[in-house]
């Protein structure tokens, strides 16, 4: 079966600058990967998500790039701000299979 | 719109006592899962419900997880005798289709001692 691995498990950044977190998956047949923000006592939250027929995709501050050779994805964002603050979680699975599996999470820290 | 409901939000059982677990997803969503978040993971696929239907439980210990959803709205999940393993967050989420995106509830944080 699929396996996500995640990292890097805790990151910290001055506000305004970027933050990356990668992802690597073991089933060359996964073509959906999506990300999910987790904020303290909440459920996850879907924030942007890419497909295997695209390398990367945009959504303001957001970016996700896909390397299916390489079998990762990353989550790109810019200009962090204190409200970015959460856990994030990269997920893969085939897009007609809802047995998603996730990473172990990201711990993001944005410090004013 | 109303998001997933679910209750209680905390619970604490002792080991080998019985709990059960009550979501309410979004109005007109026809798929409902419900994921097992062991603390410091990312969540997993416990049972997903297509309707009152059942279309994966591969990863449900069945011999002491039970779930329903008898009228294709609500569902309930049910661990019965608990271990300490249990303890975690359950998330329950619901899409309006197969394959759309999932929308996640709150969580029942459980606490087995």
């Amino acid at each position: 079966g699929e396996n996500v691995e995640q990292h890097p498990s805790t990151l910290s950044v001055q506000e305004g600058d970027s933050a990356v977190i990668k992802c690597t998956y073991s089933d060359s047949a996964s073509n959906y990967f999506p990300w999910y923000k987790q904020e303290l006592g909440k459920g996850p939250q879907l924030i942007i998500d890419i497909r295997s027929n695209v390398g990367e995709k945009k959504d303001q501050r957001i970016a996700v790039t896909l390397n299916k050779t390489a079998k990762h994805f990353s989550l790109h964002i810019t200009e962090t701000q204190p409200e970015d603050s959460a856990v994030y979680f990269c997920a893969a699975t085939l897009y007609n299979n809802n047995d998603m599996r996730f990473g172990a999470g990201t711990r993001l820290t944005v410090k004013p | 719109e109303a998001g997933v409901a679910q209750s209680p939000r905390y619970k604490i059982i002792e080991k080998r006592q019985s709990v059960a677990f009550w979501c309410n997803p979004i109005s007109g969503h026809a798929t409902l899962y419900w994921y097992q978040q062991i603390l410091g993971q990312g969540p997993k696929l416990l049972i997903q419900f297509q309707n009152n239907g059942v279309v994966d439980d591969s990863q449900l210990p069945k011999d002491r997880f039970s779930a329903e959803r008898l009228k294709g709205v609500d569902s309930t999940l049910k661990i019965q005798p608990a271990k300490l393993e249990d303890s975690a967050v359950y998330l329950c989420a619901s899409s309006f289709l197969p394959y759309n995106e999932q929308f996640f509830g709150p969580g029942t944080r459980l606490t087995v001692l």
